[in-house]
């Protein structure tokens, strides 16, 4: 099955600079690439997804890269504010037209973001 | 406010006693599924239910039940816990489960310790 690993484990950033968390995945069959944003107390909430014909997608300050040779998929924050301290999980699987919804997700990331 | 609810956000059992943690969303959502959620594991499925009446097993089942009688509800049955399943569980919920366009909506999660 599919296997996601998620580096680092904890990132430390200062306010207004950038944040980069990078995903790897070992199923080439995987097609479907969502990040998650879990708050303190909180379930994991959606903040951006990519499909496997797509190189890159951007949402304000947030961006999805995805390298399907190397298959690694990273996540990118940038102007970082103190509201974007949670832990971030990122997840990869095939997304079927009908069926479950199947996915490997990532140990998570603890982003810190100091003001 | 659309939104999947679960209950309780805190539990404390006993070995063996057997207890079940509801799940309700109020979107009219095909696909339900249950995740527990451990230190430096991320997230698992347990089981999952593309509609009424259809359930099936997710990566861990081992120790579950789950029932789906009603649209809306999805509750997560433990017949006889073990201390091995104290975890941090979550429901989440999507329209029909598959499709590039769907979101994964979270509940708040529910803590288990079962001592």
């Amino acid at each position: 099955g599919e296997n996601v690993e998620q580096h680092p484990s904890t990132l430390s950033v200062q306010e207004g600079d950038s944040a980069v968390i990078k995903c790897t995945y070992s199923d080439s069959a995987s097609n479907y690439f969502p990040w998650y944003k879990q708050e303190l107390g909180k379930g994991p909430q959606l903040i951006i997804d990519i499909r496997s014909n797509v190189g890159e997608k951007k949402d304000q300050r947030i961006a999805v890269t995805l390298n399907k040779t190397a298959k690694h998929f990273s996540l990118h924050i940038t102007e970082t504010q103190p509201e974007d301290s949670a832990v971030y999980f990122c997840a990869a699987g095939v997304r079927p037209l009908y069926g479950n919804n199947r996915l490997a997700f990532g140990k998570g990331n603890q982003v810190v973001v100091i003001p | 406010e659309a939104q999947v609810t679960q209950n309780p956000r805190y539990l404390i059992t006993v070995t063996g006693k057997k207890l079940t943690v509801t799940c309700s969303q109020n979107m009219n959502h095909e696909y339900m599924s249950w995740y527990r959620q451990d230190p430096g594991l991320g997230l698992r499925q347990i089981y999952y239910s593309m509609n009424v009446e259809v359930t099936d097993k997710g990566d861990v089942p081992e120790g579950y039940k789950v029932s789906r009688k009603e649209k809306r509800n999805f509750p997560l049955i433990l017949e006889s816990p073990s201390p091995n399943q104290t975890s941090l569980y979550f429901c989440a919920s999507s329209l029909t489960g598959g499709g590039f366009d769907e979101k994964l909506f979270f509940g708040s999660g529910t803590q288990l310790s079962v001592l």
